[in-house]
């Protein structure tokens, strides 16, 4: 089965500085990889997501990834962050769940804290 | 508007009492999910379905059970053989299985007291 590890539990960074929230995932023949954030006490909302194609993925609100097959790596970047981006990041990864279907396997998730 | 509709948004029981979850979606997909948040936890798989009339467990389903009798619903069951309930619920759906994005529900935060 999949599995997810996001590296880091906590990012905090100030405002209009560049972050890298990480993800790993195990490896695969083929993979779809998904980033989503949440805001308190709310759903997750996609950010962005590799299905197939170019290596770089741009998504909403300026982030973007960028799939690295060799090192199992789905990186989400922004280059300038705001306070509105202070929210929990989920990476997460399709997978084939007890041999009958497939759904989202989630990793624990990255709390980005933006301060100015 | 299209999307998931998750109620009540706060639901507090008394421990060893079954309480049901509702998650409504009007976007015509097939697939629904139950996931459970807890801190520091992530997300985890409760259930899923892929059609009406069947359903798939996922990583923790004991103590919760699902029906999906209609294309447009997936209540969850907490019961009270789940020893730990309070958690933060999350319904998604989505068009197939897994390949495609889940769009999710606002969420039910379930307090057993």
């Amino acid at each position: 089965a999949q599995s997810v590890t996001q590296l880091d539990s906590q990012v905090p960074v100030f405002e209009e500085a560049p972050v890298e929230l990480r993800c790993n995932y195990s490896s695969s023949v083929s993979v779809y990889l998904f980033w989503y954030v949440q805001y308190p006490n709310q759903g997750l909302q996609l950010l962005l997501k590799y299905l197939s194609g170019s290596t770089l993925v741009k998504g909403i609100n300026g982030f973007e990834a960028e799939f690295n097959k060799s090192q199992t790596s789905f990186h989400l970047r922004k280059p300038s962050v705001h306070i509105s981006d202070t929210a929990e990041y989920f990476c997460a990864v399709s997978d084939l769940v007890n041999q009958a279907g497939t759904a989202l396997i989630f990793g624990k998730g990255t709390t980005l804290s933006v301060s100015s | 508007d299209g999307g998931i509709t998750q109620s009540p948004k706060y639901l507090f029981r008394k421990e060893g009492q079954n309480v049901t979850l509702s998650c409504e979606q009007n976007l015509n997909h097939d697939a629904m999910y139950w996931y459970r948040q807890d801190p520091g936890q992530g997300l985890r798989l409760i259930y899923y379905s892929q059609i009406v009339n069947d359903f798939q467990k996922g990583d923790i389903a004991e103590g919760y059970s699902v029906s999906r009798e209609k294309k447009e619903s997936f209540p969850l069951t907490v019961t009270s053989a789940q020893k730990n309930p309070t958690a933060f619920y999350l319904c998604a759906s989505s068009m197939t299985q897994g390949v495609t994005e889940a769009f999710f529900g606002q969420g039910t935060r379930l307090t057993v007291v």
